[in-house]
């Protein structure tokens, strides 16, 4: 079953243009993960944020994460046509193992 | 630098036939995962490998085995392969007890089954 579920699932913004992506969940969490896959490859670590954090940054990458509501955001700021591709969230479901959303399409029009 | 490696980008079978996936890591990981990916369907786990000659089956294991005879390899079998596993297969692999369960992905193998 899918623990994460990504909104929207397809978005399209001009090159500079600042990306939100959202990611909700329905069990409680100890931490939550943001992965890319550029199209036809495997998938990337970007950042994981924990459930006793509310912000976290790395790079022109913001998260942030609000356990009461269950859902987690993805920020892009400034973005680059190399930003184009899917990206996931990721919860952990037991026994080390993860549970990926469907992912939101990200195209970046130059 | 961690690296995951499949064997195959590319590969088109026949239906009927027996396919073998090969994933290798280089991170000394003791968890191991077999994903297909499908449009819409996102990723979904068939099989997952705690350590060496253990497994067990994730969400969609039937027509499906896996292998796993040395620690950095893990392989996935269609035993006789039919048109519905045309898929891309993700391999990836994790650090037993990190807090984080972060999985470092091979770059996936598209198999078509024809």
């Amino acid at each position: 079953s899918q623990q994460g579920e990504e909104d929207p699932q397809a978005l399209s913004i001009q090159e500079g243009e600042n990306a939100t992506m959202n990611c909700s969940y329905k069990t409680s969490i100890n931490n939550l993960q943001w992965y890319r896959q550029n199209s036809g490859r495997g998938l990337v670590h970007l950042i994981l944020i924990r459930s006793n954090e509310r912000e976290k940054h790395s790079g022109r990458l913001r998260v942030t994460l609000d356990t009461s509501k269950k859902s987690s955001s993805l920020l892009i700021t400034a973005s680059r046509a190399a930003d184009t591709a899917s990206y996931f969230c990721a919860t952990e479901r037991g026994a080390q193992k993860l549970v990926f959303g469907q992912g939101t399409r990200l195209t970046i029009n130059p | 630098d961690v690296k995951v490696t499949q064997s195959s980008r590319y590969l088109v079978k026949r239906t009927g036939e027996k396919v073998f996936l090969e994933c290798v890591q280089d991170m000394d990981h003791e968890n191991m995962f077999w994903y297909r990916q499908d449009p819409g369907l996102g990723l979904r786990l068939i099989y997952f490998s705690y350590d060496v000659k253990m497994k067990e089956k994730g969400d969609i294991p039937e027509g499906y085995s896996v292998s796993r005879e040395k620690k950095e390899r893990f392989s996935l079998i269609l035993e006789s392969a039919s048109t519905n596993q045309t898929s891309m297969y993700l391999c990836a692999s994790s650090l037993a007890g990190s807090s984080s369960y972060e999985q470092y992905f091979g770059p996936g193998t598209r198999l078509t089954v024809t």
